[in-house]
């Protein structure tokens, strides 16, 4: 079953506006949560990640807010820039683990 | 710039035909893994090997089957494939199992007609 799940499935914002991205999981155990940013034709790449251990990670104009208690979390993405529009996924794994899982993406796109 | 080599990029073949494609990575990582990423975009993971030793080896089909000759490289065969083996095969690489980023290559795009 897909253990971690995101929304939307596609978002459309201006140039300059704040994206923002869902994301959420089902198994306790997880504690790394890695984003990607995958380009057509290309692999996915990371982004940013957060350790479950905090509840913010900022890099430059991208944030993530971590919600243990709910097992959710969101990528802002801050002044979008056309460049930026791409498909973002959240993967999950958990230390006893043995590979990422990943979310079912977010199609981002950002108009000029 | 590019760490993890995939080829080929492109594959088109028939149904019940074998297929091979190729990974390296250049990162000197020691887990190499195996995605499938379907016209979705969804991402699953199909094998995962620590230095050699296979650690994943998810549901999938007895007609896939990965070989890795050293912790370098980690190949994908399948045996007579499906319409449904239509898909991006992504190769990736991590400096341990399961521990931090992901490291992608390009992706074998495989086309059954």
């Amino acid at each position: 079953q897909q253990q971690v799940r995101q929304s939307p499935q596609s978002l459309t914002v201006w140039e300059g506006e704040t994206a923002i991205l869902n994301c959420s999981y089902e198994n306790s155990a997880f504690d790394y949560f890695p984003w990607y940013q995958q380009f057509p034709g290309e692999g996915p790449a990371l982004l940013i990640s957060i350790l479950s251990v905090s509840d913010k990670k900022e890099d430059g104009r991208f944030t993530i807010f971590f919600n243990k208690r709910e097992k959710k979390l969101s990528l802002h993405i801050a002044d979008s820039q056309p460049g930026d529009s791409a498909t973002y996924f959240c993967a999950a794994s958990a230390r006893s683990g043995t590979y990422q899982r990943f979310g079912t993406g977010t199609k981002l796109q950002v108009v000029p | 710039e590019t760490a993890v080599f995939q080829t080929p990029n492109y594959h088109v073949t028939q149904v019940g035909n074998e297929v091979s494609f190729n990974c390296k990575q250049t990162l000197g990582h020691d887990t190499m893994y195996w995605y499938k990423q379907d016209s979705k975009k969804l991402l699953k993971i199909m094998f995962s090997y620590n230095n050699k030793q296979l650690i994943v080896n998810e549901t999938v089909p007895r007609r896939f089957s990965p070989q890795s000759s050293d912790k370098a490289h980690l190949n994908l065969r399948i045996k007579s494939v499906e319409p449904e083996d239509s898909a991006v095969y992504l190769c990736a690489s991590s400096l341990q199992a399961n521990t931090g980023q992901l490291y992608f290559g390009e992706g074998s795009k495989l086309t059954v007609l």
